[in-house]
């Protein structure tokens, strides 16, 4: 199986600010990437696949990048509704594990 | 639209069994991968179950390989998750969730999930 890690596990941040979250996987998986977002009692909403595609609705200020087993979501100018949890996924092989999230809250 | 809305969650005895649906509207059931995800009270996304649009392809997790079952009803649009041997640290929110038509799970549709709880 294809492990996933995250960095931070969480960041403070404010309005406006910019803020990067890492993933990693265990071994190399192209751009087979995928992050999500969640707000509290809601759903997951993905909002890139294949490490930088945004689905389609998903502001402009998200990002992603990186390849192989490094990657990065980038929010930038952060918005009051952008607080919440951040989880990448790799989608090269089954079973597509989820990293174990990263909270953006509030400094 | 897309609409996934997933039933049958409650309180369960350990050792219990469960059966979850998820109902499907707005797309073609038969064009697309299918998955369950879980979420323990307070805790990250785990992935459990993939039913593949053709129905050639279950896999699923170590976690509850053996134990759980998926199945689809495509004559009404149906996903179920079959639930057997249930354990307290089963409990979570369950969702399903649409994959990308071309295969990869990228999940772009998800229900607002069933809450199971696994106690005596």
């Amino acid at each position: 199986d294809i492990q996933m890690t995250q960095s931070p596990s969480s960041v403070s941040a404010s309005v406006g600010d910019r803020v990067t979250i890492t993933c990693r996987a265990s071994q190399n998986i192209n751009r087979w990437l995928a992050w999500y977002q969640q707000k509290p009692g809601k759903a997951p909403k993905l909002l890139i696949s294949v490490a930088s595609n945004l689905e389609t609705g998903v502001p402009s200020r998200f990002s992603g990048s990186g390849s192989g087993t490094e990657f990065s979501l980038t929010i930038n100018s952060l918005q009051p509704e952008d607080f919440a949890t951040y989880y990448c996924q790799q989608a090269k092989s089954v079973p597509p594990h989820f990293g174990p999230g990263t909270v953006v809250d509030i400094k | 639209q897309v609409q996934l809305v997933e039933s049958g969650g409650g309180v369960v005895q350990p050792g219990k069994s469960l059966t979850l649906s998820c109902a499907a509207s707005g797309f073609a059931f038969g064009s697309y991968n299918l998955h369950w995800v879980r979420q323990p009270p307070g805790k990250g996304l785990e992935w459990i179950a993939l039913s593949s649009y053709d129905v050639s392809v279950k896999s699923y997790a170590d976690s509850v390989k053996g134990r759980f079952t998926v199945y689809r009803d495509t004559s009404n649009d149906t996903l179920f998750l079959q639930m057997d041997g249930l354990r307290p640290e089963d409990t979570a929110v369950f969702y399903c969730a649409r994959g990308y038509p071309s295969g990869p799970p990228y999940l772009d549709h998800w229900g607002r999930g069933t809450l199971v709880t696994v106690s005596s």
